[in-house]
């Protein structure tokens, strides 16, 4: 069935590094692609998205790329702060309501 | 923050007993879904409902039932609880849907736990 990949699953980096996490997703109908953070004792929320018609999209220091051809997206992470400190899903969805999600990625980060 | 409540927030049963976990909107979105996250699993989808009365299963449906009464209110049931149920609950609520999906607003989530 269809499924989506996420690595890696935990990620430790440095106040002020970048922190970048990839998914692959095996439906190629898939045409939307959300990030969710998900803090402590919280539901997700969303952070960002990208459509299956965009390549690339930046809010402030967050970035997600999409590779259709290749059916990975990425976000990105720069200059890392503690408070985005957190565990981030990615969902790939084909509309209707068939969103599959990611396992999450913990991403902690140093002070 | 949307607008979205689930009760109870914890909850211990025991097995074999039917339990009732509530989600209650105030943002009037017709769209609402019940997922259950487990570590390694991420979120999955039990049950989703596209309007009052109007409910269908997810990918994780066995064991779950639903039903949704008025607009705000959309319920996820357990007819016998399994220790295999002890997990995360997320209720979640969306505006439209259609070929290109939109945001989903989630709920604190309801943390069950099967003895």
């Amino acid at each position: 069935g269809e499924n989506v990949e996420q690595h890696p699953s935990t990620l430790s980096v440095q106040e002020g590094d970048s922190a970048v996490i990839k998914c692959t997703y095996s439906d190629s109908a898939s045409n939307y692609f959300p990030w969710y953070k998900q803090e402590l004792g919280k539901g997700p929320q969303l952070i960002i998205d990208i459509r299956s018609n965009v390549g690339e999209k930046k809010d402030q220091r967050i970035a997600v790329t999409l590779n259709k051809t290749a059916k990975h997206f990425s976000l990105h992470i720069t200059e890392t702060q503690p408070e985005d400190s957190a565990v981030y899903f990615c969902a790939a969805s084909t509309g209707g309501f068939k969103t599959i999600f990611g396992a999450g990625t913990r991403l902690f980060v140093k002070a | 923050d949307a607008g979205i409540t689930q009760s109870p927030r914890h909850k211990v049963t025991e097995t074999g007993t039917p339990v009732t976990l509530r989600c209650h909107q105030t943002e009037n979105h017709r769209y609402m879904y019940w997922y259950r996250q487990d570590p390694g699993h991420g979120l999955r989808l039990i049950h989703y409902s596209y309007g009052v009365k109007d409910t269908d299963k997810g990918e994780v449906s066995d064991g779950y039932s639903v039903s949704r009464s008025k607009t705000e209110d959309f319920l996820l049931t357990l007819e016998s609880a399994t220790s295999s149920q002890t997990s995360v609950y997320f209720c979640a609520i969306s505006e439209s849907h259609g070929v290109m999906n939109t945001e989903a607003f989630f709920g604190q989530g309801t943390r069950l736990t099967v003895v």
